[in-house]
């Protein structure tokens, strides 16, 4: 299984401070996703980074890949309350696994 | 767009009925994806169609469990009969292809078999 598995299971912080989420995945990879899930709703794409990329930035998300160590780590700065969901890794050659994801709450 | 389209949202059904939910993908994607939600067990795959042909079923729980995809703009999961166990959400997404490719997931639906 090529699994991605999320660490922490569960994240408190409070706004303005920056949360940071790590995927560990075990085998080959051609890329590897970040999507959120609010609650209640689908899941929602944030970012994708190819095997041959280190680090990618999204307005206030930024998603590095190390493939040596079959790792990435999803940081949110200045996290607001919005912020509030579930965060999963996804990762595939034909089609995508999920990992069961980090719950994220962002306190007011 | 209007993004991926499913329905019912919610179904609530007695153990033994035959349930019948409905996907619309995105217009112009040819990957359909069926995923079942639960706590325990995550986020699980449960069938995909490429170009309107089912790939791999191989997460498919049991025979009660079956999929269409009649056109590019239509696919159904159904099961019968239900059990309390299939009590889940179960989302449908698409993507412009299948190669591990950024996927768009609908709003899901929320199946309740007592």
């Amino acid at each position: 299984s090529q699994q991605g598995e999320e660490d922490p299971q569960a994240l408190s912080i409070q706004e303005g401070e920056n949360a940071t989420m790590n995927c560990s995945y075990k085998t080959s990879i051609n890329n590897l996703q970040w999507y959120r899930q609010n609650s209640g709703r689908g899941l929602v794409h944030l970012i994708l980074i190819r095997s041959n990329e280190r680090e990618k930035h999204s307005g206030r998300l930024r998603v590095t890949l190390d493939t040596s160590k079959k790792s990435s780590s999803l940081l949110i700065t200045a996290s607001r309350a919005a912020d509030t969901a579930s965060y999963f890794c996804a990762t595939g050659y034909s089609t995508l696994t999920f990992g069961k994801g980090t719950m994220l709450l962002v306190s007011p | 767009d209007a993004g991926v389209i499913q329905s019912p949202r919610h179904e609530v059904t007695e153990m033994g009925q035959e349930v019948t939910l409905r996907c619309k993908p995105i217009s112009g994607h040819n990957s359909l994806f069926w995923y079942r939600q639960t706590m325990m067990r995550g986020l699980e795959l449960l069938i995909y169609f490429n170009n309107n042909v089912p790939i791999d079923d191989s997460g498919m729980p049991e025979d009660r469990f079956s999929a269409k995809m009649p056109n590019a703009s239509f696919s159904t999961l159904k099961i019968q009969p239900s059990e309390p166990r299939d009590s889940a959400v179960y989302f449908c997404a698409s993507s412009q292809e299948l190669q591990a490719d950024t996927q768009y997931f609908g709003p899901g639906t929320r199946l309740t078999v007592l």
